[in-house]
């Protein structure tokens, strides 16, 4: 199966500042790659999928990179809402799976 | 709103039978392919499967002797079933509605402990 490595582990950044995580694909999933935002007690929420579209009602500091085995989400301006858990998650083969968390606190 | 909410019970002893439903409130199942994941404690989140509107399904290769995924769309619901159960399979579970394009909303979770 496709093994998704994501990082950092942990993201420190202050608030306004813009966030950088990371997520490679251990093969190409073409551009069938989704990120997920989860916070504590809720259900996670998929912000971006097919790479860069966002889905509806996600804010456009949000955005979303890559192809192949390389993935970049970007937040450009960190609000204190955006304090989550960050998953990647390939669609393009079966099983699918993700990566293992990018976790995005304030500085 | 789309919601959808896991429902079942918190406990399953070992060897035993783990039931969970979802609930759809909001839209209808028909058109959509609904799924469960799955995420150990300490572990990354698993996808378990997935059942077309249409009933067919696709399981995890590693589960795909245990799992059973139905739908109920007269009830708005989708069901997991996984048999013989172990500490293994203890996890919060969620179930959640796709494809993307149409848009995909998950359950917040229910805690599933496997133990005597």
């Amino acid at each position: 199966e496709i093994v998704m490595t994501q990082s950092p582990a942990t993201l420190s950044v202050s608030p306004g500042e813009g966030a950088t995580l990371s997520c490679r694909a251990s093969q190409s999933v073409w551009r069938n790659l989704a990120w997920y935002q989860h916070k504590p007690g809720q259900a996670p929420r998929v912000i971006i999928f097919g790479t860069s579209t966002r889905a509806t009602g996600i804010p456009a500091r949000f955005s979303g990179s890559g192809f192949g085995t390389e993935f970049t989400l970007t937040i450009s301006s960190l609000q204190s809402e955006d304090i989550a858990v960050y998953y990647c998650h390939q669609f393009y083969d079966w099983p699918y799976t993700f990566g293992q968390g990018t976790r995005v606190e304030i500085k | 709103q789309v919601q959808l909410q896991e429902s079942g019970p918190g406990l399953v002893r070992p060897s035993e039978t783990l039931s969970l439903t979802c609930t759809v409130s909001g839209d209808s199942l028909s058109g959509y392919d609904w799924s469960w994941m799955r995420q150990p404690p300490g572990k990354r989140l698993e996808w378990l499967g997935y059942i077309l509107s249409s009933g067919s399904s696709n399981y995890h290769p590693s589960l795909k002797s245990r799992v059973t995924m139905s739908l109920d769309t007269s009830k708005r619901q989708f069901s997991l079933r996984l048999d013989s159960v172990t500490a293994a399979d203890t996890a919060v579970y969620y179930c959640a509605r796709y494809p993307y394009s149409r848009g995909s909303f998950w359950g917040p979770g229910i805690l599933v402990t496997v133990s005597s």
